[in-house]
């Protein structure tokens, strides 16, 4: 099975300032199509998750355009350019590569204001 | 817009039963295929089910493969998870989530305890 890990799992941040969150996993994510399945997700807190960025770097609709994803292979990033207040959550990335059998989520980084 | 509801979470003892539903409207509910995924408290998320469009090919996560099954009605835009010989570590919120994730319900929170 693929494992997904992530670093840092808990990100201080400084309001105005980037962060960067690194996505690994054990197996590569190009899919036989040519695609790669990397997603990622913000969960704030007491609410649902919510999709982000598809195929390692492009974003959902009404995704501010701070944030950013980029990698290939085994390795991806997700970036926020400039951090506000409203991105406090947990950041998830998850591969859909190896689907099926299963999807598989990282373990998350939790964000939050210094 | 896209609109998924889960119902039926609640408190059941442990070797009990419970049934999720998740009702979806603003998108051709068949056209797509739909997950459960859920999150213990305080803890990441993790994938369970996915079930195609047509209900052709159907996966579970090993954890729950044998006890849970996932379905779904066409008819009445509506997903179900029949969840039996439940555990206390199947206590979680459990959220449907559309496709390759980019749409997630609420969730509903299912307590296995004596």
């Amino acid at each position: 099975d693929v494992v997904m890990t992530q670093s840092p799992l808990s990100l201080p941040v400084t309001l105005g300032q980037p962060a960067s969150i690194s996505c690994r996993s054990s197996q590569s994510l190009v899919y036989s199509d040519g695609n790669t399945y990397l997603n990622w997700f913000q969960q704030r807190p007491g609410q649902s998750p919510r999709r982000l960025i598809y195929k390692v770097s492009n974003r959902d609709s009404g995704v501010p355009d701070r944030f950013s994803g980029s990698g290939s292979g085994t390795d991806f990033t997700l970036k926020i350019s400039r951090v506000e207040a409203e991105d406090v959550g947990v950041y998830y990335c998850m591969q859909g590569t190896h689907w099926p059998p299963s999807f598989t989520f990282g373990p998350g980084t939790k964000v939050d204001i210094k | 817009e896209v609109q998924l509801v889960e119902s039926g979470g609640g408190l059941v003892k442990p070797g009990g039963s419970l049934r999720l539903s998740c009702a979806a409207s603003g998108f051709t509910f068949s056209s797509y295929s739909m997950n459960w995924v859920r999150q213990a408290p305080g803890k990441g998320l993790e994938w369970v089910s996915s079930i195609s469009s047509s209900s052709s090919y159907i996966y579970y996560a090993d954890s729950v493969k044998g006890r849970f099954t996932i379905s779904r009605d066409n008819a009445k835009n509506s997903l179900y998870l029949q969840m039996n010989s439940l555990r206390a570590e199947d206590t979680a919120v459990y959220y449907c989530a559309r496709d390759s994730m980019d749409w997630w319900g609420q969730g509903t929170l299912v307590t296995v305890s004596s």
